[in-house]
């Protein structure tokens, strides 16, 4: 699985946009990446995932890079309850053994 | 409706005890795994059962056997409990297929040895 690199914090204000990036310049054609979150004392939660295109679902957005060497996680309007540790995961779909491979992560901070 | 759910969810036990952690999914899912948190925050995979047979197992000691007894369980048995054991332990699961589906995470079992 290709190696990523996230900014270890970063805050946010209150109903403003986070936008969290991840560089992933080593990632391979059949690679996705992914991204999910843990909020504190709580199990990893998904939030999104892309290939090539750009994504959206009710939690956020993805943004992937034409040549697929980085992306950004766009949390539209963050709230106090988007405060955790946003993982960013580079892996291929049918991956052995279909394991995530968590690096440190970014640790945001929704500020009021 | 809890997806995936562990029990319990606290663990304080000696050294040199056994203890058992339980994990159960109602997804409807085929392949189950285990995650360690350490303290550092750190999560890493343990081991990755697909129907009931063993995946992965990512250089775990043999004192950690999980056990399978049917898709929706994946069971962690630890023998012989080392203060190192310490950790949050986290049960998932996902369906695996053609697609890259995501894993769903239990809330996790915060294990202490003492």
């Amino acid at each position: 699985d290709a190696k990523t690199t996230q900014p270890p914090s970063m805050d946010c204000a209150e109903g403003r946009a986070a936008n969290l990036p991840c560089n992933h310049s080593t990632i391979s054609g059949n690679e996705y990446v992914y991204w999910y979150r843990q909020i504190h004392s709580q199990g990893p939660q998904y939030i999104i995932h892309g290939l090539k295109n750009n994504e959206t679902n009710e939690m956020a957005s993805l943004i992937i890079t034409e040549d697929r060497k980085s992306s950004t996680l766009i949390l539209p309007h963050a709230t106090l309850r988007d405060t955790a540790v946003y993982y960013c995961i580079v892996r291929a779909a049918k991956a052995a053994g279909n394991k995530l491979t968590f690096g440190g992560g970014t640790r945001v901070l929704v500020k009021p | 409706d809890t997806a995936v759910s562990q029990t319990p969810k606290y663990l304080v036990t000696q050294m040199g005890n056994d203890k058992s952690i339980k994990c159960e999914q109602n997804l409807g899912h085929d392949t189950m795994y285990w995650y360690k948190q350490d303290s550092k925050k750190f999560l890493k995979i343990m081991f990755s059962y697909n129907n009931k047979e063993l995946i992965i197992n990512e250089t775990v000691p043999n004192r950690f056997s999980p056990k399978s007894p049917d898709k929706a369980h994946l069971n962690l048995h630890i023998n012989s409990l080392e203060l190192g054991d310490s950790a949050v332990y986290f049960c998932a699961s996902s369906q695996v297929g053609q697609g890259p589906y995501e894993q769903y995470f239990g809330p996790g079992t915060r294990l202490t040895v003492t």
